[in-house]
């Protein structure tokens, strides 16, 4: 899988957007960009995902460059809760048989202060 | 939907004992994915089933590992002899469609080797 960068850390005042940038220049064409975050004591929990085109859920945005290079995550009203470890992840489409790990690298730090 | 349900949460254990964390997918998922995260390496996947066949166990650390999957709705990782370096977190995830759709994780079962 292509490996991605990403901030150390970031704060956001609550009721504030969080922009959770991510670098990943030599992601391939059937490379998806996915989001998973880590709220301290559980297990990772699934964000978003997407390929090429802006996503949005009932959780947040995924804005993805036109050169697939780069990607933001937006949490639009950030509360004291979405304090967690943001993981930007670059991984294969399975397809058929093949295979793509889902390998998390060492991801964001956000804390929501109030 | 009750989520991925791990057990015990907790487990401390001596040095040289058998040591089994158990896992019950989501119903209906057929892929299941063994995690390992530790402060220093992260999240790292150990092993992964489809439709409880393992495909990939190219991440399990050593012999002293060993995973199954008896049944879609059960599976097991076993550490024979368990050593202090074995000492993290592993989390137990599944997915309905396998590599092609995001993750599920539970909580995780903390390993304590003393």
């Amino acid at each position: 899988d292509a490996k991605t960068t990403q901030p150390t850390s970031m704060d956001c005042a609550e009721g504030r957007a969080a922009n959770l940038p991510c670098n990943h220049s030599t992601i391939s064409g059937n490379e998806y960009v996915y989001w998973y975050r880590q709220i301290h004591s559980q297990g990772p929990q699934y964000i978003i995902h997407g390929l090429k085109n802006n996503e949005t859920n009932e959780m947040a945005s995924l804005i993805i460059t036109e050169d697939r290079k780069s990607s933001t995550l937006i949490l639009p009203h950030a509360t004291l809760r979405d304090t967690a470890v943001y993981y930007c992840i670059v991984r294969v489409d399975a397809g058929g048989t093949s295979y793509g790990k889902l390998t998390f690298g060492q991801g964001t730090i956000l804390t929501v202060h109030p | 939907d009750a989520g991925v349900i791990q057990s015990p949460r907790h487990e401390v254990t001596e040095m040289g004992q058998e040591v089994t964390l158990r896992c019950k997918p989501i119903s209906g998922h057929n892929s299941l994915f063994w995690y390992r995260q530790t402060m220093m390496r992260g999240l790292e996947l150990l092993i992964y089933f489809n439709n409880n066949v393992p495909i990939d166990d190219s991440g399990m650390p050593e012999d002293r590992f060993s995973a199954k999957m008896p049944n879609a709705s059960f599976s097991t990782l076993k550490i024979q002899p368990s050593e202090p370096r074995d000492s993290a977190v592993y989390f137990c995830a599944s997915s309905p469609r396998g590599l092609s759709s995001p993750l599920h994780f539970g909580n995780g079962t903390r390993l304590t080797v003393t």
